[in-house]
């Protein structure tokens, strides 16, 4: 299996909802991230975590609140989100943190109303 | 950190001519260099990938060079053709650390 999946493909949350998005890999990748892409334009990071710790947080709105229960498996909690928090957000995963192929999962599209 | 520049940020070209992206970085302990093409809407996908200790990597219509004195690795696309169109995102990475990439080329071909 050389696939990141990720669910669901498109979402659709007022601003009051609670939502999860959650990604999924079973190639033993120990690195697995969180990044979120405006249209045309380069995914930001959000978060990393490596080896199931969170290894880098990038100044995230705690509106975002990444969980890692195992290796395997990546969520995105969601609360309170913003109109300027749609998006498409990306999961990716890695054999180790850095300097190796990246792994992207299909994505969320994310409209917040 | 490291700064990934790339350039152009939009590119038009004749169906059957080459295409060229070109991008710089600043950090030189960075040693793998990915390409990525981007559709609407659709997840980045590595199309060719190169490590420092590689000049020059060829797959296909697809080519890419790294010139590590300088910083800086292009992408070229051979006889360009109409699905070629898309966002194409460089980025440079070094073990441990997380992915810089690129602002990203618009590219159409034009039938």
């Amino acid at each position: 299996d050389t696939e990141v999946t990720q669910t669901p493909k498109h979402l659709v949350m007022g601003m009051t909802n609670k939502k999860s998005l959650k990604c999924e890999q079973h190639m033993g990748h120990r690195a697995m991230y969180w990044y979120k892409q405006k249209a045309k334009k380069p995914p930001e990071l959000m978060f990393v975590y490596s080896y199931e710790k969170l290894s880098i947080n990038e100044s995230v709105p705690s509106r975002f609140s990444p969980e890692c229960p195992n290796s395997s498996l990546l969520n995105l909690h969601l609360h309170a989100l913003q109109p300027e928090d749609s998006a498409l957000y990306l999961c990716a995963s890695q054999p180790r943190q850095g300097g190796e192929k990246l792994f992207f999962g299909s994505g969320t599209q994310l409209s917040v109303l | 950190g490291e700064n990934v520049e790339q350039h152009p940020s939009t590119l038009s070209v004749q169906e059957g001519d080459s295409a060229v992206i070109k991008c710089t970085y600043s950090d030189s302990a960075s040693n793998y260099f990915p390409w990525y093409k981007q559709e609407l809407g659709k997840r980045p996908q590595l199309i060719i990938d190169i490590r420092s200790n590689v000049g020059e990597k060829k797959d296909q219509r697809i080519a890419v060079t790294l010139n590590k004195t300088a910083k800086h690795f292009s992408l070229h696309i051979t006889e360009t053709q109409p699905e070629d169109s898309a966002v194409y995102f460089c980025a440079a990475s070094k073990p441990g650390n997380q992915f810089y990439f690129g602002t990203g080329t618009s590219l159409t071909v034009i039938p």
